[in-house]
């Protein structure tokens, strides 16, 4: 199928590493969004790319929270010396961008910090 | 700044009978409005949105929405109820004209009884 993967599905690390998280758009996309969703919750808004361009970086909670996206196609959210606090399923979605373009989400990637 | 409020972390019907999931939202400009589905394990898949068209919103599954801009709300209904609707619900608001990223409410799950 063609839709927004991620990788790893699941990633185990110990509270200091530093971890990175893929994300493989849908071909085309232009728009592509990190979402952190903690158990029980809902999604919530983390940086956002037009093409290789970071045009919003609110959500991000802290500056070990890094993410890239240098050709406008993959992205990588990377976690530096990771926190118990940064368990979470990090979600990717991508869109054609305006006019309102739907966000296709990806399976997510499950981080646990042990 | 925009918000979602989900009235009901858990929602429980029999099968065959009408679900309703409540959204309240609170936008300072016309939103856009959105319904998410997620399955265990799975990323989010959209069931319907509101672009500021027609304000009653027909989506997969037999699901649909009306946006009432003096109640604030955007309810997702479904005539009847069927097993494989047990999931979890996110509504979502954007920004008209604004960025696209999405703030989401903290879900409702639904389970279907027999």
């Amino acid at each position: 199928g063609a839709g927004v993967s991620q990788s790893p599905r699941y990633k185990v690390a110990k509270r200091g590493q530093d971890v990175a998280l893929r994300c493989d758009p849908i071909s085309g996309h232009v728009s592509l969004f990190w979402y952190q969703q903690a158990l029980g919750q809902g999604p919530e808004f983390l940086t956002y790319f037009q093409n290789e361009a970071q045009l919003d970086k609110s959500g991000l909670p802290s500056d070990r929270f890094f993410a890239e996206r240098p050709e406008g196609s993959v992205s990588t959210l990377k976690i530096q010396r990771t926190q118990q606090e940064d368990s979470a399923v990090y979600l990717c979605a991508s869109s054609l961008g305006f006019p309102r373009g739907e966000q296709y989400f990806g399976p997510g990637t499950r981080l646990t910090v042990t | 700044a925009q918000s979602v409020t989900q009235l009901g972390s858990h929602v429980s019907v029999s099968e065959g009978a009408l679900v309703l999931l409540r959204c309240n939202y609170s936008s300072s400009v016309p939103p856009y409005l959105f319904w998410y589905v997620q399955y265990p394990n799975q990323g989010l898949q959209l069931l319907l949105k509101y672009t500021s068209a027609a304000t009653l919103v027909k989506g997969i599954n037999g699901f649909e929405a009306e946006f009432k801009k003096s109640e604030t709300s955007f309810h997702l209904t479904k005539p009847s109820a069927h097993m494989s609707d047990a999931a979890e619900y996110f509504c979502a608001v954007s920004e008209q004209g604004g960025s696209e990223k999405l703030v989401f409410g903290k879900g409702t799950k639904l389970t279907v009884n027999p």
